[in-house]
Order: structure tokens, then sequence, then C-alpha cells
């Protein structure tokens, strides 16, 4: 069936050091790979998304990485600020027939010290 | 433009009732998702409709049903309510233009309290 692991379930840093959040999916069709940011008693917020034609992107401090062949996808934050602290989320989707599905990942609790 | 709404933001209930949650979409979206959050189980995913019709489905009872309007407002509802349905109801929405895969925008939730 469908499944997202993502690991770890908790990340600690120090304020200006990198983190990664990495996540693994079951389901070979998927091709959209987003990731969303929730703090404390606040919506989702879409940060970064990767298709499955794309290797890498950037935006900023943040970076995707898609490996297809190992299903595997990760979430760079490089210089991390206290305001990271938050929720993180790792999503995948078949796009096309499937297109309002995402499957998520159990979530990643990201605390930035300053 | 105003983003996702969804009303009401907290409703609690006793077993057995049955609940209706509303959301609207971004104006100019076609397509709405539906979300189950709960800290066991995270996000999941209820159903999505499209054109006033559901186009995919999770694995949830039939107890938990939606609908879309012609102006692409959603509502769901869950009869019978249990326990374990307390949980964060969110709903998200797309443009639904391309037929390819498009950013999910959420709304801010409707939390549900089953006593």
């Amino acid at each position: 069936g469908e499944n997202v692991e993502q690991h770890p379930s908790t990340l600690s840093v120090q304020e200006g050091d990198s983190a990664v959040i990495k996540c693994t999916y079951s389901d070979s069709a998927s091709n959209y790979f987003p990731w969303y940011k929730q703090e404390l008693g606040k919506r989702p917020q879409l940060i970064i998304d990767i298709r499955s034609n794309v290797g890498e992107k950037k935006d900023q401090r943040i970076a995707v990485t898609l490996n297809k062949t190992a299903k595997h996808f990760s979430l760079h934050i490089t210089e991390t600020q206290p305001e990271d602290s938050a929720v993180y989320f790792c999503a995948a989707s078949r796009g096309s027939s499937n297109t309002g599905k995402l499957i998520f990942g159990q979530g990643t609790t990201l605390q930035v010290k300053p | 433009k105003a983003g996702v709404t969804q009303t009401p933001r907290y409703l609690i209930k006793t077993r057995g009732q049955q609940v209706t949650l509303s959301c609207s979409p971004i104006s100019g979206h076609r397509s709405v998702s539906w979300y189950q959050q709960t800290p066991g189980q995270g996000l999941q995913f209820l159903f999505e409709y499209f054109s006033e019709t559901q186009r995919n489905k999770g694995n949830f009872p039939g107890r938990f049903s939606g609908r879309q309007f012609s102006n692409s407002r959603s509502e769901m509802n869950v009869s019978t309510l249990e326990l374990g349905d307390s949980a964060l109801y969110l709903c998200a929405s797309s443009l639904a233009a391309s037929g390819g895969q498009e950013t999910q925008y959420f709304g801010p939730g409707t939390r549900l309290l089953v006593l």
C-alpha cells in the first residue's frame, strides 16, 4: 500500500547548524513530494516541493533532494534559526489521476536552540 | 485572495451524535481535500472532491462522508461519532487546472472533541 516513513521524529539543533529530515515512500508511482511546516496551533504551510523529473531544488536556506531509484527524499535546512522550530511533514502523491491525495509522513519536531 | 477558511473552528459533541464541517476554498480553486490529524496517526487523507464529485477516498469507514457544491465549497459529515473521532480536521484546496499535482493550501482546521 501507500506509505511514507519519516525520520527522525524529533530533531534538536543549535542555531546556525544544519538540519536534515529524511523520508522514504513505498508507491513507485509517486511523482510529487511536498514539504509542509506546521507551527503550534497553526495550519500546515508548504515550504518547498519537488517533482520526479528534478533531483534537487533550493529556495534560500531550504533544499530538497530526491532519489527516485531508492525512493528517498530529504529536506535540508541550513543556518537554522529559532523561527524554524516547528513540525515538518513530508508527503508523496501520484499526481495526475490522484491529484488531491497526499500521503504524509509522521512528522519531525524540529527544535532550534538559540 | 482570501485563504482557505473552515467553520466552525471548535466543536464539542457526544458519542453517537453527528457533525458537519464546512470548508471554503481559495477563490478559483476547484479541488478540496480533507485530512484528519491526530497525535497518534498524524495526517491522514479522508477524501477529495473535484467538480462536485468525489475523486479519491482514503481508508476511513462509511461514517465519514462529504460533498462539494457548485461554488466548490465542501462539507464533510461524520455520523455516529466515536471517541476516536476526536481530531483536527483540515481541508486543503488546489487549483486543479493542469491535470497534474498542484500545491494544496490548508485551512486552519476544525478541532472536534467527542465526549
